[in-house]
């Protein structure tokens, strides 16, 4: 199985709403990332995890919380965001410890439309 | 951070031709990877290339690696109109434990 999957694909959310996104891969990958990305942009990390805890966060404002549950899952929690946060969020894992070295697989997004 | 900057930023080409595009770094990398994403959808990894090599091919693709310029192209021979997507360069600058993408090039192959 070589695929990361996320849920939801779509989700549209208040600005007092709490939300969750969800990651799961099943490639015995311990690194696992998260990136932001607005139209015709690239993506933009925001954390990484590396056996399966916080090894980089790229200054995002608190109002992103991620978690690392276990080895296969990675979850961003979503709270009182702003309308400039609508994006599409991915997910992507990578062998060894995270980084540049190894090639990064992606999850197709979740496409996020704060109100 | 910006690390890759890429050229051109959309290029039209008929299908059958090749596509050639271009990728600028600033900093010393170990490895610089090229991906692809379709409108909208989750990016594809087509090629690592390792700081040590110039040159790697992959199908229809090719991609080369001049450290002392700090650049790499990637060419996709014989297009498609399956190829129309967005081409991302990505590289880990100073060997930090994170990938910068470039700018990227969206690519339109007509048929």
């Amino acid at each position: 199985d070589t695929e990361v999957t996320q849920t939801p694909k779509h989700l549209v959310m208040g600005m007092t709403n709490k939300k969750s996104l969800k990651c799961e891969q099943h490639m015995g990958h311990r690194a696992m990332y998260w990136y932001k990305q607005k139209a015709k942009k690239p993506p933009e990390l925001m954390f990484v995890y590396s056996y399966e805890k916080l090894s980089i966060n790229e200054s995002v404002p608190s109002r992103f919380s991620p978690e690392c549950p276990n080895s296969s899952l990675l979850n961003l929690h979503l709270h009182a965001l702003q309308p400039e946060d609508s994006a599409l969020y991915l997910c992507a894992s990578s062998q060894g410890a995270g980084g540049g070295y190894n090639e990064q697989f992606f999850g197709p997004g979740t496409r996020l439309t704060v109100l | 951070s910006q690390q890759g900057e890429e050229d051109p930023q959309a290029l039209s080409i008929q299908e059958g031709e090749n596509a050639t595009m271009n990728c600028s770094y600033k900093t010393s990398i170990n490895n610089l990877q090229w991906y692809r994403q379709n409108s909208g959808r989750g990016l594809v990894h087509l090629i690592l290339i390792r700081s040590n090599e110039r040159e790697k091919h992959s199908g229809r693709l090719r991609v080369t690696l001049d450290t002392s310029k700090k650049s790499s192209s990637l060419l996709i021979t014989a297009s498609r109109a399956a190829d129309t997507a967005s081409y991302f360069c990505a590289t880990d600058e100073n060997g930090a434990q994170k990938l910068v993408f470039g700018q990227g090039t969206r690519l339109t192959i007509n048929p």
